[in-house]
């Protein structure tokens, strides 16, 4: 069982936009402003898509954004295409150097 | 472009030892931290362990209780993970990243996979 909760699966429609949530405690995504999302398609290393809650990385669309509310962090994918069809993984600092990850989310492109 | 190629994988008995690789290329290896990190199968990844610029800042997860020691050659870009007192939940894909900070991320090798099985 992962550290932080998040749903197994989500969808959307190509153009349509998607939400997917991440979930922890006060010791990790609530108290802490490193939280991070990841992008895996198979047989490729994960890609890092969104660090310390909101910022991207450089080459990353803004059709991805990430946000926090409390103890649950969301990554927002707009303007959904074929190609952000992956398992995301949310990630967040758990106080000290420790790093959790949640359970990762397959999102499907309808 | 970055690149990071793990190696070193493969099957290996319970009570055993294994020496993971990670060559790097397309950057300047000695201005960054790295890390390792595992992914069993069907589930989410795991935080392994990073390590500092020089190899002397080493932080690791508490949960592995020492067994795993991460090392780098500056000289030769390339990260080490020394693997001892493998267990059969230690079976994962290792991924070998490039770190941003402390606290994320920004490339990872493909990585490779460990199978630890009597």
């Amino acid at each position: 069982q992962s550290a932080l909760t998040q749903p197994p699966s989500a969808s959307g429609s190509p153009g349509q936009s998607v939400t997917i949530s991440c979930t922890g405690t006060s010791s990790d995504v609530g108290g802490e402003n490193y939280v991070s999302w990841y992008q895996h398609h198979p047989g490729k290393g994960p890609k890092l898509m969104i660090y310390e809650v909101s910022k991207r990385p450089s080459g990353i669309p803004d059709r991805f954004s990430g946000s926090k509310s409390g103890n649950t962090a969301s990554l927002t994918v707009s303007g959904l295409q074929a190609d952000d069809e992956a398992v995301y993984y949310c990630s967040s600092n758990a106080g000290g150097n420790n790093l959790v990850f949640g359970g990762g989310t397959k999102l499907t492109v309808l | 472009q970055v690149q990071l190629v793990e190696s070193g994988g493969g099957l290996v008995k319970p009570g055993g030892s294994l020496r993971l690789s990670c060559a790097a290329s397309g950057f300047t290896f000695s201005r960054y931290y790295m890390g390792w990190i595992r992914q069993a199968p069907g589930r989410g990844p795991e935080w392994v362990s990073h390590i500092g610029y020089d190899g002397t800042d080493i932080i690791k997860s508490d949960s592995l209780k020492g067994r795993f020691t991460i090392s780098r050659d500056n000289a030769k870009n390339s990260l080490f993970l020394q693997m001892n007192s493998l267990r059969a939940d230690d079976t994962a894909i290792y991924y070998c990243a490039r770190a941003r900070g402390s606290h994320a991320f920004d490339f990872w090798g493909q990585g490779t996979m460990v199978t630890v099985s009597s």
